[in-house]
């Protein structure tokens, strides 16, 4: 089965640049988009990233995303980090069956 | 505004049944898919089930197919999720989120607040 691997924790200090990792476990990252959400503490997710590298309206530029066919890894870059970054994050791509597949969760501390 | 408002959750006992449902609002609701992601508690998300615009075809994780049935009433603007034989690892926040259609290119952009189950004796 299709799986998304991501660290299960990072940490940053404010205003630095982190970046979270979503490895697939098998095919290429780049057959299927990959997108991002983030989770506050007792939030639904909201959706940060979508078709690898796109923002939805509302979402601030510090926010990016990518992909690395070498490494079948795709990757959210949050830049000037804020207190408020500070949450859970999900990337989601999809398997040979077109169903939708969640990779573990990264948990963001800003200290 | 796009809203989902999620009912139904509760504790229920393994083996039973309950029936969740959402209310949308905000959006033309006949052109989009609809999924149910559920997250067991302390736990990441998980992708349950997802119904085409027209109510036409289903999809279902492997975990849950024979249980669990999703159905949508596009003159009610609801999607509903029947979950029948509950077990104890059912345990979990149930979302509903809207899917791809009309304008949106993308599944998953909009979340209801969530809706608890509890599955225990």
């Amino acid at each position: 089965n299709f799986m998304l691997t991501q660290p299960h924790s990072v940490s940053e200090s404010p205003g630095k640049t982190v970046t979270i990792s979503c490895t697939g476990s098998s095919g290429s990252i780049a057959s299927n988009y990959v997108q991002w959400f983030q989770q506050r503490p007792g939030s639904a997710p909201t959706l940060v990233i979508y078709e690898d590298d796109h923002r939805p309206s509302g979402v601030p530029d510090r926010f990016s995303g990518s992909i690395d066919t070498s490494s079948n890894s795709a990757s959210l870059t949050i830049s000037g980090l804020k207190t408020e970054d500070e949450a859970d994050y999900y990337c989601q791509s999809f398997d040979g069956s077109s169903f939708a597949v969640f990779g573990g969760g990264t948990q963001l501390t800003v200290l | 505004e796009v809203q989902l408002v999620e009912s139904g959750g509760g504790v229920v006992q393994p083996g039973g049944s309950l029936r969740l449902s959402c209310a949308a609002s905000g959006f033309t609701f006949r052109r989009h898919w609809m999924h149910w992601v559920r997250q067991p508690p302390g736990k990441g998300l998980v992708w349950v089930s997802r119904i085409e615009s027209d109510g036409s075809t289903t999809s279902y994780a492997d975990s849950v197919t024979g249980r669990f049935f999703i159905s949508r009433d596009n003159a009610k603007n609801t999607v509903d999720l029947q979950m029948n034989s509950l077990r104890v690892d059912d345990t979990a926040v149930y979302y509903c989120v809207r899917g791809v259609g009309g304008k949106v290119v993308t599944d998953f952009d909009s979340w209801g607040q969530g809706t608890l189950v509890t599955v225990s004796s």
